[in-house]
């Protein structure tokens, strides 16, 4: 499996304010998705970033809150846009490398919105 | 998106004892299911998959089985031991493009 960096690894941010996070591979990966787990609960799959073109949501995600970029096989960014509170969580980064391959996990962001 | 269960949330076995844990899937599209285990506070780590052409894979004292008429899927850990206490969650994809996890199973292996 590949290595996933992730960043930042928690932060506290403002409500209305909007953070970033990043993911790097070590290696060329085929698909990368983005995730939300609240502490103690199961992960919920937020969207598929795909490269060079716009990320495919799942339900009860949007674009205007959470926008993703993924301008090459390695990189991805999510950014959690006008937070509120709710948005508290922590979210993580993944990628495989082809069908029916594991998926493999960056080390998470805490995000606390107060 | 699919939609996994998993049963039970929660587990308590002894050691030496074996655990359980099963999952049910609603998408018959879904052909390749992994299982991760999650310790505190870290990412989510594979322990074993199995893609929908095996019916059953087994790696040392872990054991996954598939039944792909019924839609289940259980994790079978023999001879548990202490550090196998953490989270397990099941998932199911449909050809490696998009990944649906199970709500997870906190198992508690008692020394």
């Amino acid at each position: 499996s590949a290595v996933i960096s992730q960043k930042p690894s928690r932060d506290i941010c403002q409500r209305g304010t909007s953070l970033t996070i990043q993911c790097q591979v070590d290696s060329q990966v085929t698909m990368m998705f983005w995730y939300r787990q609240q502490p103690g609960q199961s992960l919920t799959l937020i969207a598929t970033a795909n490269q060079g073109s716009e990320a495919t949501y799942e339900s009860g995600f949007v674009i205007d809150k959470f926008p993703i970029s993924r301008p090459n096989l390695t990189f991805s960014t999510l950014t959690v846009s006008n937070m509120s509170p709710e948005d508290s969580s922590i979210y993580l980064c993944s990628g495989n490398r082809g069908p029916n391959t594991e998926a493999f996990f960056g080390q998470g962001t805490r995000l606390t919105v107060v | 998106g699919e939609n996994v269960e998993q049963h039970p949330s929660t587990l308590s076995v002894q050691e030496g004892d074996s655990a359980v844990i099963k999952c049910t899937y609603s998408d018959s599209a879904s052909n390749y299911f992994p299982w991760y285990k999650q310790e505190l506070g870290k990412r989510p780590q594979l322990i074993i998959d199995i893609r929908s052409n095996v019916g059953e894979k087994k790696d040392q004292r872990i054991a996954v089985t598939l039944n792909k008429t019924a839609k289940h899927f259980s994790l079978h850990i023999t001879e548990t031991q202490p550090e196998d206490s953490a989270v397990y969650f099941c998932a199911a994809s449909i050809q490696g493009n998009q990944f649906y996890f199970g709500t997870g199973t906190s198992l508690t292996v008692i020394p």
